[in-house]
């Protein structure tokens, strides 16, 4: 069955409020995780990522936190807009197999 | 610089004939990944490649399926005798190379259906 997993399949926020989007994993020799946006008809695009020697790494705008000992990962979104309506997915490596092991993904819709 | 290409972009096949899906990796990229996902759910890997040599193809069905990734040219992933089952969006990804944990650029996806 898949490793990572999501607690919520959509999340609706307001507009400039900020997302959570949640991942949890059940591989405990994954060690590199990412987020991925996908839009409808599009493949996945890049986010952030993170790897197991580290708790919090910051993009713009984005946050990713990595809790190593309830096996989660969150990503954050600051001051949502509506270009940030997509579906997220979370996906982690083991141990560089470069075989990426995506979540189901958490649509996420932005009201106006 | 061009990001990862994919076609065709959609591709309509009748079952039992054959699917052929393109992918040119980025420039500069010499690892190549296909993933497949079905709707309202995430990406299931199915083989990684370099350069003419299959690294890892854990992902790919035992029959019908196969990857390529000739020294000059796209990778081609083919799919022989096409079944409904098959229908699918396909995705390319691309890295510069191994070693390290390289982040694995993706192409927009190859969406077949099978008639």
């Amino acid at each position: 069955g898949e490793s990572v997993g999501l607690h919520l399949p959509t999340l609706s926020v307001q507009e400039g409020d900020n997302s959570i989007i949640n991942c949890a994993y059940s591989n405990s020799a994954s060690d590199y995780f990412i987020w991925y946006k996908q839009e409808s008809g599009k493949g996945p695009q890049f986010i952030i990522d993170i790897r197991s020697n580290m708790d919090k790494r910051q993009g713009q705008r984005v946050t990713v936190l990595l809790n190593k000992t309830v096996k989660h990962l969150s990503l954050q979104i600051a001051a949502t807009q509506p270009g940030d309506s997509a579906v997220y997915f979370c996906a982690e490596d083991i141990q560089g197999a470069q075989k990426l092991v995506f979540g189901q993904g958490t649509r996420l819709t932005i009201n106006p | 610089n061009a990001g990862v290409m994919q076609n065709p972009r959609h591709l309509v096949r009748r079952r039992g004939q054959e699917a052929r899906l393109r992918c040119s990796p980025m420039k500069g990229h010499s690892h190549v990944y296909w993933y497949r996902q079905l709707p309202e759910e995430g990406l299931k890997f199915m083989v990684y490649l370099q350069k003419e040599n299959i690294i890892d193809e854990s992902g790919m069905p035992k029959e019908r399926f196969s990857a390529e990734f000739p020294k000059e040219g796209p990778s081609i992933l083919r799919i022989q005798q096409v079944v409904r089952g098959d229908s699918a969006a396909y995705f390319c990804a691309s890295s510069p190379r191994q070693g390290g944990r390289e982040t694995q650029y993706f192409g927009p996806g190859t969406r077949l259906l099978v008639l």
